[in-house]
């Protein structure tokens, strides 16, 4: 296992088309988590996985925005009907959590461009 | 709410100079504190791991330093290289989430 995989790396849609990403973690990690980072900021937390349980969601993640996580593996993000605002890049990150925190390993990230 | 502030915002200095760069949070019941690195249009690089018992942490010219009751870390890099040119970004974590600074870009000038 290599880390964190996040497909497709760029993705240009126009505005009003729904998109799809995903995120295959580093396989014992079980949280995972959605990060959007827009140009000069730092990430922003959109939500988080335990196995396959969403806990946690930012007001970041409108009602367009979904987050799934089946069995516990893989995690896909999905934007529906695009805005000009959502270009950014979606960042996603594993971590194994227990007694002790081992921190968050990082995806290369999908790079939205909603034109 | 957990806020991190990162200063500076950019800092541009000489090959060979030691540098540091600073990180404030507002919470201090974090688990604990992260530094990354961002190369341009790239994900995020860990580079040091802070546990919140620990005070410090090393990785080769890189050392990181933790003040819970403060509030404040500091990367400190030694003899800089112009491949350490990037943006550095720390994190506080607490039970479920990261929350991230803006970062400071740094320029290592040959």
């Amino acid at each position: 296992d290599t880390g964190v995989s996040q497909n497709p790396r760029h993705k240009i849609t126009k505005r009003g088309q729904n998109v799809t990403f995903r995120c295959d973690p580093i396989s014992e990690h079980n949280r995972l988590y959605w990060y959007r980072q827009t140009l000069g900021q730092g990430p922003e937390f959109l939500t988080y996985f335990q196995n396959e349980a969403q806990l946690e969601k930012s007001r970041l993640l409108s009602d367009r925005f979904s987050a799934e996580r089946p069995k516990g593996s893989f995690s896909t993000l999905e934007i529906q009907r695009t805005e000009q605002g959502d270009s950014a890049m979606y960042l996603c990150a594993s971590s194994l959590t227990g007694q002790i925190n081992y921190g968050y390993t990082f995806g290369s990230g999908t790079r939205l461009t909603v034109v | 709410k957990q806020e991190v502030t990162q200063i500076p915002a950019a800092l541009s200095v000489p090959e060979g100079e030691n540098l540091v760069l600073n990180c404030s949070f507002t919470d201090s019941a974090i688990y604990n504190l992260q530094w990354f690195r961002q190369d341009p249009g790239k994900g995020l690089t860990s580079l040091l791991l802070i546990q919140s018992s620990q005070r410090e942490q090393t990785s080769g010219r890189l050392n990181a330093s933790l003040d819970k009751s403060s509030g404040r870390s500091t990367l400190y890099i030694a003899a800089s290289q112009p491949g350490d040119s990037a943006t550095y970004l720390c994190a506080a974590a607490n039970n479920n989430d990261m929350r991230f600074g803006a970062g400071t870009r740094l320029t290592v000038k040959p």
